[in-house]
């Protein structure tokens, strides 16, 4: 049964950072690019960003960009996102999704429950 | 703000169809494939769509997709109560190198 569980959510200062992580079982993980998506309290879904099966392709939103970085661990099945200098609009539930293919994109086919992380002084 | 726009409440009763429209532009929707995507109440989101009109395994062939030039709809027929939740557009961008979703519809079983 295929499972995504994020973990690593909490509540962080600004400008302070956060690890978050997504075990991933039930699938071959080391075939699939991997996302990480949110939703902050009472929006709509923001991608965030992607990294390819193999790790060679990554993209970030621009609300990102140069903060966040992505990163797997194909032996240990996981998908990670170090979030850096963040900001109030930082605050939203992170979902982890795998990708339909290898690389970005054939659509997000499978989403974990989500790890809420709010930012706040 | 996102660059596919939805309508952000479609309505009907038990039984009626309901299409929701997804507005895009060469560099989106125009250009790729488009997804879409159930989100219940409380829940994660849900594959519900995929390659513009493509259903995953499990989902009712109840629910269909269709893209034309840079607009996508996603179409539920015969409407059910458990139908009731918000509904994404997404595509590729290629003016952004990444993936967008449509602002979202709410669906709501009158």
């Amino acid at each position: 049964q295929m499972q995504l569980v994020e973990s690593g959510g909490g509540v962080v200062q600004p400008g302070r950072s956060l690890s978050l992580s997504c075990a991933a079982s039930g699938f071959s993980f080391s075939n699939y690019a991997m996302h990480w998506v949110r939703q902050a309290p009472g929006k709509g879904l923001e991608w965030v960003t992607v990294m390819s099966s193999d790790g060679s392709i990554r993209h970030y939103a621009d609300s990102v960009k140069g903060r966040f970085t992505i990163s797997r661990d194909n032996s240990k099945n996981t998908l990670y996102l170090q979030m850096n200098s963040l900001g109030t609009e930082d605050t939203a539930v992170y979902y982890c999704a795998k990708d339909k293919g290898r690389n970005p994109t054939d659509g997000l086919d499978y989403w974990g429950q989500g790890t809420l992380v709010t930012v706040s002084s | 703000q996102s660059v596919l726009t939805q309508p952000p409440s479609a309505s009907g009763t038990p039984g009626q169809r309901v299409t929701i429209s997804c507005s895009g532009s060469s560099s989106n929707i125009g250009s790729h494939y488009v997804y879409w995507y159930q989100q219940l109440p409380g829940t994660a989101p849900k594959f519900l769509i995929y390659f513009n009109d493509q259903r995953p395994s499990g989902v009712p062939d109840r629910f269909s997709g269709s893209k034309s030039g840079t607009s996508a709809s996603l179409a539920i027929s015969g409407l059910r109560s458990e139908d009731e939740a918000d509904y994404y557009c997404a595509a590729w961008d290629d003016s952004l190198s990444g993936y967008v979703f449509g602002t979202g519809t709410k669906v709501t079983v009158l």
